[in-house]
Protein backbone atom coordinates (compact mmCIF):
# COMPACT_ATOMS: atom_id res chain seq x y z
CA UNK A 1 0.00 0.00 0.00
CA UNK A 2 1.27 3.70 -0.80
CA UNK A 3 -0.70 5.08 1.95
CA UNK A 4 -2.06 8.36 1.86
CA UNK A 5 0.11 10.31 -1.36
CA UNK A 6 -0.02 14.02 -2.08
CA UNK A 7 1.29 15.90 -5.59
CA UNK A 8 3.07 18.39 -6.36
CA UNK A 9 5.85 18.10 -3.38
CA UNK A 10 6.94 22.03 -4.21
CA UNK A 11 4.49 24.27 -6.10
CA UNK A 12 5.37 28.05 -6.96
CA UNK A 13 2.21 30.31 -7.66
CA UNK A 14 1.94 34.00 -8.78
CA UNK A 15 -1.25 35.94 -7.07
CA UNK A 16 -4.56 34.84 -8.80
CA UNK A 17 -2.90 32.16 -10.19
CA UNK A 18 -5.20 28.83 -9.57
CA UNK A 19 -4.03 25.06 -9.51
CA UNK A 20 -5.17 22.02 -8.02
CA UNK A 21 -3.32 19.58 -4.98
CA UNK A 22 -3.77 16.14 -5.51
CA UNK A 23 -4.80 13.60 -2.94
CA UNK A 24 -5.08 9.84 -3.47
CA UNK A 25 -4.92 7.00 -1.00
CA UNK A 26 -4.86 2.99 -1.56
CA UNK A 27 -6.92 2.04 2.31
CA UNK A 28 -10.02 2.73 1.48
CA UNK A 29 -11.15 5.24 3.45
CA UNK A 30 -14.32 6.64 3.77
CA UNK A 31 -12.86 9.94 5.48
CA UNK A 32 -10.59 12.08 3.78
CA UNK A 33 -9.64 15.53 4.94
CA UNK A 34 -7.34 18.62 4.00
CA UNK A 35 -5.03 20.74 6.37
CA UNK A 36 -2.35 23.32 5.86
CA UNK A 37 0.14 24.20 8.23
CA UNK A 38 1.64 28.28 8.86
CA UNK A 39 5.46 28.22 9.76
CA UNK A 40 5.20 27.31 13.59
CA UNK A 41 1.98 26.75 13.69
CA UNK A 42 -0.57 23.41 14.28
CA UNK A 43 -3.05 22.49 11.29
CA UNK A 44 -5.59 24.12 10.73
CA UNK A 45 -8.34 21.68 8.99
CA UNK A 46 -10.33 23.51 5.44
CA UNK A 47 -12.33 20.66 3.93
CA UNK A 48 -13.71 17.45 5.10
CA UNK A 49 -15.23 14.87 2.86
CA UNK A 50 -17.16 11.86 4.98
CA UNK A 51 -17.65 9.43 1.54
CA UNK A 52 -17.95 10.35 -2.23
CA UNK A 53 -19.64 12.90 -3.05
CA UNK A 54 -19.81 14.37 1.01
CA UNK A 55 -18.23 17.19 1.51
CA UNK A 56 -17.85 19.88 4.72
CA UNK A 57 -16.41 23.00 5.71
CA UNK A 58 -13.34 23.07 7.92
CA UNK A 59 -12.06 25.75 10.16
CA UNK A 60 -10.59 28.01 7.51
CA UNK A 61 -12.55 26.99 4.17
CA UNK A 62 -12.09 30.63 2.05
CA UNK A 63 -10.66 30.50 -0.86
CA UNK A 64 -10.66 26.52 -1.62
CA UNK A 65 -12.67 24.69 -3.27
CA UNK A 66 -12.86 20.91 -3.03
CA UNK A 67 -15.09 18.08 -4.26
CA UNK A 68 -14.94 14.04 -3.72
CA UNK A 69 -16.19 11.93 -6.88
CA UNK A 70 -14.05 8.66 -6.00
CA UNK A 71 -12.77 6.98 -2.67
CA UNK A 72 -9.76 7.36 -3.48
CA UNK A 73 -9.53 10.88 -4.61
CA UNK A 74 -9.38 14.15 -2.45
CA UNK A 75 -8.51 17.14 -4.58
CA UNK A 76 -7.82 20.95 -3.35
CA UNK A 77 -8.63 23.68 -5.32
CA UNK A 78 -7.26 27.16 -5.10
CA UNK A 79 -9.60 28.98 -7.27
CA UNK A 80 -7.16 32.38 -7.15
CA UNK A 81 -3.93 32.09 -4.89
CA UNK A 82 -3.13 34.61 -2.38
CA UNK A 83 0.16 35.19 -0.93
CA UNK A 84 -2.05 34.12 2.57
CA UNK A 85 -2.42 30.63 1.11
CA UNK A 86 1.28 30.16 1.32
CA UNK A 87 1.65 27.23 3.48
CA UNK A 88 2.18 23.48 3.89
CA UNK A 89 -0.93 21.35 2.73
CA UNK A 90 -1.67 18.32 4.25
CA UNK A 91 -3.69 15.72 3.48
CA UNK A 92 -5.13 12.59 5.66
CA UNK A 93 -7.73 9.83 5.31
CA UNK A 94 -9.34 7.48 8.07
CA UNK A 95 -12.04 4.77 8.23
CA UNK A 96 -14.65 5.10 10.56
CA UNK A 97 -16.02 2.31 12.40
CA UNK A 98 -16.77 1.09 15.63
CA UNK A 99 -16.78 3.41 18.68
CA UNK A 100 -13.37 5.01 18.59
CA UNK A 101 -11.37 7.57 17.40
CA UNK A 102 -10.23 6.81 14.42
CA UNK A 103 -6.61 6.76 13.32
CA UNK A 104 -6.09 9.43 10.62
CA UNK A 105 -3.35 8.57 7.97
CA UNK A 106 -1.14 11.86 6.67
CA UNK A 107 0.65 12.23 3.15
CA UNK A 108 3.78 13.74 2.99
CA UNK A 109 2.69 17.57 2.47
CA UNK A 110 2.78 19.91 -0.44
CA UNK A 111 4.46 23.30 0.48
CA UNK A 112 2.99 26.04 -1.40
CA UNK A 113 4.60 29.23 -1.80
CA UNK A 114 2.18 32.14 -3.20
CA UNK A 115 4.51 35.46 -4.60
CA UNK B 1 -15.99 20.41 20.07
CA UNK B 2 -13.58 20.74 23.25
CA UNK B 3 -10.26 22.94 22.85
CA UNK B 4 -7.06 22.08 24.25
CA UNK B 5 -4.25 23.49 26.20
CA UNK B 6 -0.75 22.17 25.86
CA UNK B 7 2.81 23.54 26.89
CA UNK B 8 5.01 25.17 24.08
CA UNK B 9 7.54 23.80 24.40
CA UNK B 10 9.75 21.20 26.92
CA UNK B 11 13.28 20.11 27.04
CA UNK B 12 14.37 16.84 28.16
CA UNK B 13 17.66 14.46 28.02
CA UNK B 14 17.93 11.21 26.69
CA UNK B 15 16.84 8.33 28.58
CA UNK B 16 14.87 10.22 30.71
CA UNK B 17 10.60 9.84 30.87
CA UNK B 18 8.93 12.61 29.63
CA UNK B 19 5.48 13.70 30.60
CA UNK B 20 3.34 15.67 28.24
CA UNK B 21 0.20 17.10 29.84
CA UNK B 22 -2.90 18.39 27.81
CA UNK B 23 -5.48 20.43 29.27
CA UNK B 24 -9.58 19.37 28.00
CA UNK B 25 -11.62 21.00 30.69
CA UNK B 26 -14.70 20.91 28.30
CA UNK B 27 -14.78 17.24 26.99
CA UNK B 28 -18.06 15.82 26.09
CA UNK B 29 -19.30 12.39 27.77
CA UNK B 30 -18.62 10.80 24.15
CA UNK B 31 -15.32 12.30 23.14
CA UNK B 32 -12.19 10.49 23.23
CA UNK B 33 -8.43 11.63 23.55
CA UNK B 34 -5.67 11.14 20.61
CA UNK B 35 -2.05 11.99 20.43
CA UNK B 36 0.03 12.49 17.70
CA UNK B 37 3.39 12.92 16.71
CA UNK B 38 5.09 15.62 13.96
CA UNK B 39 8.54 15.17 12.76
CA UNK B 40 9.69 18.27 10.46
CA UNK B 41 8.56 18.33 7.35
CA UNK B 42 6.10 15.01 7.68
CA UNK B 43 2.81 15.15 8.68
CA UNK B 44 1.19 13.87 11.63
CA UNK B 45 1.74 10.07 12.96
CA UNK B 46 -0.62 8.71 15.35
CA UNK B 47 0.57 7.64 18.78
CA UNK B 48 -2.31 6.55 21.19
CA UNK B 49 -5.68 6.98 21.86
CA UNK B 50 -7.67 6.40 24.90
CA UNK B 51 -11.23 7.03 26.68
CA UNK B 52 -10.38 6.64 30.34
CA UNK B 53 -7.46 5.12 32.91
CA UNK B 54 -4.65 3.85 31.24
CA UNK B 55 -3.51 2.90 27.73
CA UNK B 56 -0.56 1.75 26.75
CA UNK B 57 1.64 0.61 23.42
CA UNK B 58 4.71 -0.39 22.16
CA UNK B 59 5.24 3.54 22.10
CA UNK B 60 3.84 4.68 24.42
CA UNK B 61 1.69 5.35 27.70
CA UNK B 62 -1.63 7.64 27.93
CA UNK B 63 -2.91 8.68 31.37
CA UNK B 64 -6.82 9.68 31.79
CA UNK B 65 -7.97 10.94 35.08
CA UNK B 66 -11.58 9.98 36.15
CA UNK B 67 -12.76 13.64 35.89
CA UNK B 68 -11.29 13.37 31.93
CA UNK B 69 -9.96 17.09 32.27
CA UNK B 70 -6.83 16.69 31.83
CA UNK B 71 -4.22 13.37 30.06
CA UNK B 72 -0.61 13.23 30.08
CA UNK B 73 1.59 11.64 27.23
CA UNK B 74 4.14 9.79 28.80
CA UNK B 75 7.08 9.10 26.84
CA UNK B 76 9.44 6.72 28.30
CA UNK B 77 13.40 6.65 28.17
CA UNK B 78 13.50 9.27 25.43
CA UNK B 79 15.88 9.57 22.49
CA UNK B 80 17.17 12.12 20.17
CA UNK B 81 14.48 10.57 17.61
CA UNK B 82 11.76 11.48 19.73
CA UNK B 83 12.23 15.27 18.89
CA UNK B 84 9.28 16.36 17.62
CA UNK B 85 5.67 18.22 18.12
CA UNK B 86 3.39 16.66 19.98
CA UNK B 87 -0.36 17.17 19.24
CA UNK B 88 -3.41 16.35 21.60
CA UNK B 89 -7.04 16.18 19.90
CA UNK B 90 -10.02 15.61 21.55
CA UNK B 91 -13.10 14.93 19.65
CA UNK B 92 -16.39 12.35 19.55
CA UNK B 93 -16.28 9.31 16.54
CA UNK B 94 -18.24 10.12 14.11
CA UNK B 95 -18.07 14.07 13.48
CA UNK B 96 -14.90 14.06 11.65
CA UNK B 97 -13.93 17.82 12.31
CA UNK B 98 -10.65 16.68 14.00
CA UNK B 99 -9.13 20.32 15.34
CA UNK B 100 -5.59 20.25 16.34
CA UNK B 101 -3.60 22.75 18.58
CA UNK B 102 -0.19 24.36 18.39
CA UNK B 103 1.00 21.55 19.98
CA UNK B 104 4.16 20.66 22.45
CA UNK B 105 7.58 20.98 20.81
CA UNK B 106 10.09 18.30 22.55
CA UNK B 107 13.74 18.85 22.43
CA UNK B 108 15.85 15.75 23.56
CA UNK B 109 19.39 16.88 24.59
CA UNK B 110 22.09 14.69 24.22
Amino acid sequence: NAGVTQTPKFQVLKTGQSMTLQCAQDMNHEYMSWYRQDPGMGLRLIHYSVGAGITDQGEVPNGYNVSRSTTEDFPLRLLSAAPSQTSVYFCASSSPGGSSYNEQFFGPGTRLTVL
Amino acid sequence: LAKTTQPISMDSYEGQEVNITCSHNNIATNDYITWYQQFPSQGPRFIIQGYKTKVTNEVASLFIPADRKSSTLSLPRVSLSDTAVYYCLVGTPGTYKYIFGTGTRLKVLA
